[in-house]
């Protein structure tokens, strides 16, 4: 049973380029999470997506990020017109479906360098 | 206001010898979840332990456990025979209601762990 699997590992962009970020969940899961991690913080909650629905967006700046979580295929956070501040790693976590508690299970995550 | 609170920043622990590791956090909410992560320097987040608001015992996972105080809204993780490879970053996490609908996690701000040989 694959864990949670995030590619690229590693992202190079120059300011003004897009990054895509993707995130395939566990096998059963159905609950996506984006945590984003700056240099020598803790991770921030960002987004947090069911099949086809954004639940709770409330951690996401407001302008050039969006995230989306298809039918099929795996989670996208997008981060458009890269500036040096979006450097950081971004990580995925998911879940099952109504469980009761318990770990989000995270992938390895996505080292963003802007430059 | 802080949510959860790690006031170590690091910590020295020689090897073989017990660590106990702060974490303190506020909600109103009667029914929270309460989580420690372990991230080595190769950046990778591991689970290590989960303790529920209405878990009667403390949570035990190996040699990690879960000192839960719940009037004093403390959740300090404690170490058994510190060994090398527990060098890492540790944090501390909420979730906030119950869960079964999913909730985001709300993490401190971690306490880096040194073991001395």
């Amino acid at each position: 049973n694959a864990g949670v699997m995030q590619n690229p590992r590693h992202l190079v962009r120059r300011r003004g380029q897009e990054a895509r970020l993707r995130c395939s969940p566990m096998k059963g899961h159905s609950h996506v999470y984006w945590y984003r991690q700056l240099p020598e913080e803790g991770l921030k909650f960002m987004v947090y997506l069911q099949k086809e629905n954004i639940i709770d967006e409330s951690g996401m700046p407001k302008e050039r990020f969006s995230a989306e979580f298809p039918k099929e295929g795996p989670s996208i956070l997008r981060i458009q017109q890269v500036v040096r501040g979006d450097s950081a790693a971004y990580f995925c976590a998911s879940s099952p479906p109504m469980r009761r508690g318990h770990e989000q299970f995270f992938g390895p995550g996505t080292r963003l360098t802007v430059l | 206001a802080q949510k959860i609170t790690q006031t170590q920043p690091g910590m020295f622990v020689q090897e073989k010898e017990a660590v106990t590791l702060d974490c303190t956090y506020d909600t109103s909410d009667p029914s929270y979840g309460l989580f420690w992560y372990k991230q080595p320097s190769s950046g990778e987040m591991i689970f290590l332990i989960y303790q529920g608001s209405y878990d009667q015992q403390n949570a035990t996972e190996g040699r990690y456990s879960l000192n839960f105080q719940k009037a004093r809204k403390s959740a300090n993780l404690v170490i058994s025979a510190s060994q090398l490879g527990d060098s890492a970053m540790y944090f501390c996490a909420m979730r906030e209601g119950p869960g079964e609908y999913g909730n985001k996690l709300v993490f401190g701000a971690g306490t880096i762990l040194r073991v001395k040989s």
